[in-house]
């Protein structure tokens, strides 16, 4: 079946450093959204990409959606102690209607 | 924030009972998913729903039930807990024509 892969697993960074997530799918994605969860929290959505090779920001945060859209990329400038948590993408295939969660990025941020 | 409520937050209980999570939600969306999820871990889809009446089974193999009676009201039913099903448990729901999903808090279910 479909599978949505993460790297890397964990990512312990300073403040101030910089952070990237990739995401991978096995299948060609109609979308793909990008969730955080923090410590002990839920999933909160932050975007939705739909268009190859498309750019979205969020002030320090950076989303891409790859030509092939069958990869994706979350991008932290000059991270700091509030993004800590796991970062999870989540594709939507053309031929199912069903979110599949990728396996999350947690991310350490020490001060 | 979205408006999804999930009780209890946390539930221990012994092996062999009967439990059922509740979850419901004030926006009127027509889609609901059952996650579940084991700390630091991914997200697993047990349940879903596209509307009332509408139940199905997710990607992950569950012994649990459900049911849409209500649009508002998802719950989640384990006839016989095992502990094997201590894990958390997340509700979320999503708009007729959108798929971004908003979370409850979840229930952390420990059976001992």
């Amino acid at each position: 079946g479909q599978q949505v892969m993460q790297i890397p697993q964990y990512q312990h960074v300073q403040e101030g450093e910089d952070f990237t997530t990739y995401c991978n799918s096995s299948t060609t994605l109609s979308n793909i959204q990008w969730y955080k969860q923090r410590p002990g929290g839920h999933p909160v959505f932050l975007i939705q990409l739909v268009k190859s090779g498309e750019v979205k920001k969020q002030k320090r945060l950076t989303f891409q959606f790859g030509e092939a859209k069958k990869n994706s990329s979350l991008h932290i400038t000059a991270t700091q102690t509030t993004d800590v948590g796991t970062y999870f993408c989540a594709g939507l295939s053309y031929n199912t209607d069903k979110l599949i969660f990728g396996t999350g990025t947690r991310l350490q941020v020490f001060p | 924030e979205a408006d999804i409520y999930q009780t209890p937050r946390y539930l221990v209980i012994g092996t062999g009972k009967k439990i059922t999570l509740e979850c419901s939600q004030t926006m009127g969306h027509d889609k609901m998913y059952w996650y579940q999820q084991d700390p630091g871990m991914e997200l697993h889809l047990i349940h879903y729903s596209y509307g009332v009446n509408s139940t199905e089974k997710g990607d992950l193999s569950s012994e649990s039930t459900v049911s849409r009676i209500r649009t508002e009201h998802f719950p989640l039913t384990l006839e016989s807990a095992r502990p094997s099903h201590t894990s958390q448990y997340l509700c979320a729901s999503s708009g007729q024509w959108s798929y971004e999903q908003y979370f409850g808090p979840g229930t952390r279910l420990t059976v001992t």
